[in-house]
């Protein structure tokens, strides 16, 4: 399997502008997640899907930003308008629940997304 | 806010020798995670301790989890220059999602 993979691998783009980064999880993974990276505040869940379904975006920072699951293997992140607050590595991983309710264990994590707003 | 708080932030040791990092978390858990980070990568998956083992291990890891502490820590014995990264403990909560600490940069030097 290629395994989690993201796009673009470095995007940089100008205050104001829209950003949509792009997430392939691992096929057969039915859990998918979008981190944030910043030198300040770690790593921080954004967003996570079950079965492309939104489950928990309590992590979102705000309005500007929305992830949507059209399909099994396809997420995107969008940022609109972006700011240069948003500047950071953006990262998708994918976990498989062995059974309904199953505990959900590792996660894989794709290469990241560094986006820098200036 | 991050539930895991790895520490030392940084630790910067001789090739061979032994690397301990620590993870300190305050709710309970399902399980405790580590992953390891190379610069400019993505995370990996180390080694995962349920909450009801004491002690873990794979390969040169080392895992051992205190629930009463509510503390773990990761050792990597002989350690190789391969070794550089940053390393993360993830908490499990439950409702299916990890919690990342600040993570522990790991020099190695040859």
């Amino acid at each position: 399997d290629a395994g989690v993979i993201q796009s673009p691998r470095h995007e940089v783009t100008e205050m104001g502008q829209e950003v949509t980064l792009r997430c392939k999880p691992i096929s057969g993974h039915d859990y998918l997640f979008w981190y944030r990276q910043t030198m300040m505040r770690g790593l921080e869940l954004l967003i996570y899907f079950n079965n492309n379904v939104p489950i928990d975006d309590s992590g979102m920072p705000e309005d500007r930003f929305s992830a949507k699951m059209p399909n099994a293997s396809f997420s995107t992140l969008k940022i609109q308008p972006s700011e240069p607050r948003d500047s950071a590595v953006y990262f998708c991983a994918s976990a498989w629940s062995p059974a309904p309710n199953g505990i959900r264990e590792t996660q894989y994590f794709g290469p990241g997304t560094r986006l820098l707003v200036l | 806010s991050q539930q895991g708080e790895e520490d030392p932030q940084a630790l910067s040791i001789q090739e061979g020798e032994n690397a301990t990092m620590n993870c300190s978390y305050k709710t309970s858990i399902n399980n405790l995670q580590w992953y390891r980070q190379n610069s400019g990568r993505g995370l990996v998956h180390l080694i995962l301790i349920r909450s009801n083992e004491r002690e873990k291990h794979s390969g040169r890891l080392r895992v051992t989890l205190d629930t009463s502490k509510k503390s773990s820590s990761l050792l990597i014995t002989a350690s190789r220059a391969a070794d550089t990264a940053s390393y993360f403990c993830a908490t499990d909560q439950g409702a299916q999602k990890l919690v990342f600490g600040q993570g522990t940069r790991l020099t190695i030097n040859p």
